[in-house]
């Protein structure tokens, strides 16, 4: 199966800095990978994802990059806002539909 | 995208017994998977429940502690069976849609095993 890690598991940046979260994954055949924001005692709610035959994807604050050859992708939050402190966890899918998530990354943002 | 509702959100159990959630989708889709997130863990995938037929589990879960029902497009239950304190978690309900990789996550079951 797929191993995600991600890093790091903790986050705290300034309101208006940028938020970076990496991932790795282990089977190059992987062809999607979703990022989810999990607010306390919600739900993890599907924010961006991207497909294999693409390098990159933006969404107006938030943007994913995808390494195919380094087998890592990113997540990038820019200008952030205290309402974007939440849990973020990146996930992967073989072929089967299957989600193989990262350990999560808990970001804080300081007002 | 679909809208996921879970019951019961949330519940404090005795040891020993056995609790029901459920899982409805205002609209038909064809794939329907069960997580099991610890606390403060990550998500790991319990079973895809398959419409019409036993579910599928993965590694480490087994159909006698983890019965699942899948009798339409739009509904699914999870038992979590005969429970222990080890088994208090979330236990999510999440669905796609045939030829799209989108999987989108109910609210959750928060679940307390004293």
């Amino acid at each position: 199966g797929e191993n995600v890690e991600q890093h790091p598991s903790t986050l705290s940046v300034q309101e208006g800095d940028s938020a970076v979260i990496k991932c790795t994954y282990s089977d190059s055949a992987s062809n999607y990978f979703p990022w989810y924001k999990q607010e306390l005692g919600k739900g993890p709610q599907l924010i961006i994802d991207i497909r294999s035959n693409v390098g990159e994807k933006k969404d107006q604050r938030i943007a994913v990059t995808l390494n195919k050859t380094a087998k890592h992708f990113s997540l990038h939050i820019t200008e952030t806002q205290p309402e974007d402190s939440a849990v973020y966890f990146c996930a992967a899918i073989l072929n089967d539909y299957k989600l193989s998530f990262g350990a999560g990354t808990t970001v804080t943002v300081r007002a | 995208s679909a809208v996921i509702s879970q019951k019961p959100s949330r519940d404090i159990c005795q040891r020993g017994t056995s609790l029901t959630i459920q899982c409805q989708v205002d609209s038909q889709v064809t794939m329907m998977f069960w997580y099991r997130q610890q606390p403060g863990q990550s998500l790991t995938l319990i079973a895809t429940a398959n419409q019409g037929s036993e579910a599928t589990y993965e590694s480490g879960f087994v159909i006698d502690k983890f019965p699942i029902s899948r009798p339409n497009l739009t509904f699914s239950t999870l038992t979590v069976s005969n429970m222990s304190p080890e088994d208090s978690s979330i236990y999510l309900c999440s669905v796609g849609a045939s030829g799209s990789l989108e999987q989108f996550f109910g609210p959750g079951t928060r679940l307390t095993v004293l």
